[in-house]
């Protein structure tokens, strides 16, 4: 089976930066993804990693350790719009497994 | 382009009722997903559909049954309603074979079951 864990939540200033780890559990590894939710709005792609490394999009960033099985998102000069749920996702093969969502809040 | 639309937005059921929840994707992808999300918890697969013309259960497919219309819908059906199906569902879809993998998702049904 597939099972991913993240913090339930994280709290941050404005202005400030945050990372949010995911640890996972699978077979057949294809890739960690990221997305986003605003309460009561759908998830929206933030970020992927197919390989090691890290990956930059904007103010978001995003790394993956296949051999740690462990991943982060960080967020830079973090903003009150970023203030949402934030899930990793893994492909098993032709479905997705999502963890059980990271609560940020981000105070003024 | 619309991206993944679902309808309806809204429904309220009595126990043991039937609906349909109605999801499209103009966008051209193979792949189509069902989910479900309870309050303050992660998406939960319910069916996926990797390419028209095939369905496969997910993590919580009890309750539930799905028709890949064609290659634009792909619906989810209640026979008998239940309270605990109560939820928020969530319709996406995904072009696989390569490259990052994002999913697209719909804006949701919210579905209470009295």
């Amino acid at each position: 089976g597939q099972s991913l864990e993240q913090p339930s939540e994280v709290t941050a200033v404005e202005g400030a930066i945050v990372q949010i780890n995911c640890t996972y559990q699978t077979s057949g590894f294809y890739g960690l993804s990221w997305y986003q939710q605003h309460d009561g709005g759908a998830p929206t792609f933030l970020s992927y990693n197919g390989l090691d490394g890290l990956e930059e999009t904007g103010r978001f960033s995003s790394f993956l350790s296949r051999s740690d099985s462990y991943g982060y998102l960080l967020l830079q000069e973090l903003q009150m719009k970023d203030s949402a749920s934030y899930f990793c996702a893994v492909r098993a093969g032709q479905n997705f497994v999502f963890g059980p969502g990271t609560r940020l809040s981000v105070l003024p | 382009n619309a991206g993944v639309t679902q309808t309806p937005k809204f429904q309220v059921l009595k126990t043991g009722q039937s609906m349909t929840l109605q999801c499209a994707q103009d966008m051209n992808h193979n792949s189509m997903y069902w989910y479900r999300q309870d309050p303050g918890m992660g998406l939960r697969l319910i069916y996926y559909s990797a390419s028209e013309g095939t369905t496969d259960k997910g993590e919580v497919p009890n309750g539930y049954n799905v028709s890949r219309l064609n290659k634009r819908e792909f619906s989810l059906r209640l026979e008998s309603a239940a309270p605990s199906q109560t939820s928020v569902y969530f319709c996406a879809s995904s072009e696989t074979g390569g490259g990052p993998e994002t999913q697209y998702f719909g804006p949701g049904t919210r579905l209470l079951v009295l």
